[in-house]
């Protein structure tokens, strides 16, 4: 298996500007999470999918962050109009059936920065 | 709600030396706890996962982790540094599995030759 697949590696945009981040979880598997890591609040789950649906959108900093999961297969996180502050590695992980709490499987990130 | 503390935000040892890292945690339930780890520039990869069954866990890189109930503890322990050691450690609860992962803020372990 692949793994965890995320893209773009590495985004650079302005102030303002759509960001869109994607991610392809392991196949089979039925939750889908999206994670935020900086170096002030290190590692925050924005959001978790199950079976495609959102189930916990608590940790969405803004309503300029949104997320979506049209199939079992791909996942997207937007962020629009983006600023400075959202510039960090955005994760998606994904688990199998054994539930919410049990082991993740991480992404490589997509570090983004917004000048 | 479970909660996760690590104790030491960073950990310096040198290379064959034993490495401890410290996680304390809280959690209304048996818990399940992880320790994954995270080098420069990587994603998260677990190491090892305790789901009350032995407490002693082993993960891998030689890495083991013992669960203490009794002290609320899940620490990392290696006998012997490796410099390819060298990265961040979480340390992760969740309540039985019925609830998103928790990570602590995370430990930097330096290996120094």
């Amino acid at each position: 298996d692949a793994g965890v697949i995320q893209s773009p590696r590495h985004e650079v945009t302005e102030m303002g500007q759509e960001v869109t981040l994607r991610c392809k979880p392991i196949s089979g598997h039925d939750y889908l999470f999206w994670y935020r890591q900086t170096m002030m609040r290190g590692l925050e789950l924005l959001i978790y999918f199950n079976n495609n649906v959102p189930i916990d959108d608590s940790g969405m900093p803004e309503d300029r962050f949104s997320a979506k999961m049209p199939n079992a297969s791909f996942s997207t996180l937007k962020i629009q109009p983006s600023e400075p502050r959202d510039s960090a590695v955005y994760f998606c992980a994904s688990a199998g059936l054994a539930g919410k709490g049990d082991t993740q499987y991480f992404g490589p990130g997509t570090r983004l920065t917004v000048l | 709600a479970q909660s996760v503390t690590q104790l030491d935000s960073h950990v310096s040892v040198s290379e064959g030396t034993p490495v401890l890292l410290r996680c304390n945690y809280s959690s209304s339930y048996s818990p399940s706890l992880f320790w994954y780890v995270q080098h420069p520039n990587k994603g998260l990869q677990l190491l090892l996962k305790y789901t009350s069954a032995a407490t002693l866990v082993k993960g891998i890189n030689g890495f083991e982790a013992e669960f203490k109930k009794s002290e609320t503890s899940f620490h990392l322990t290696k006998p012997s540094a490796h410099m390819s050691d060298a990265a961040e450690y979480f340390c992760v609860v969740s309540d039985q599995g019925n609830t998103p992962l928790v990570f602590g803020k995370g430990t930097r372990l330096s290996v120094i030759a």
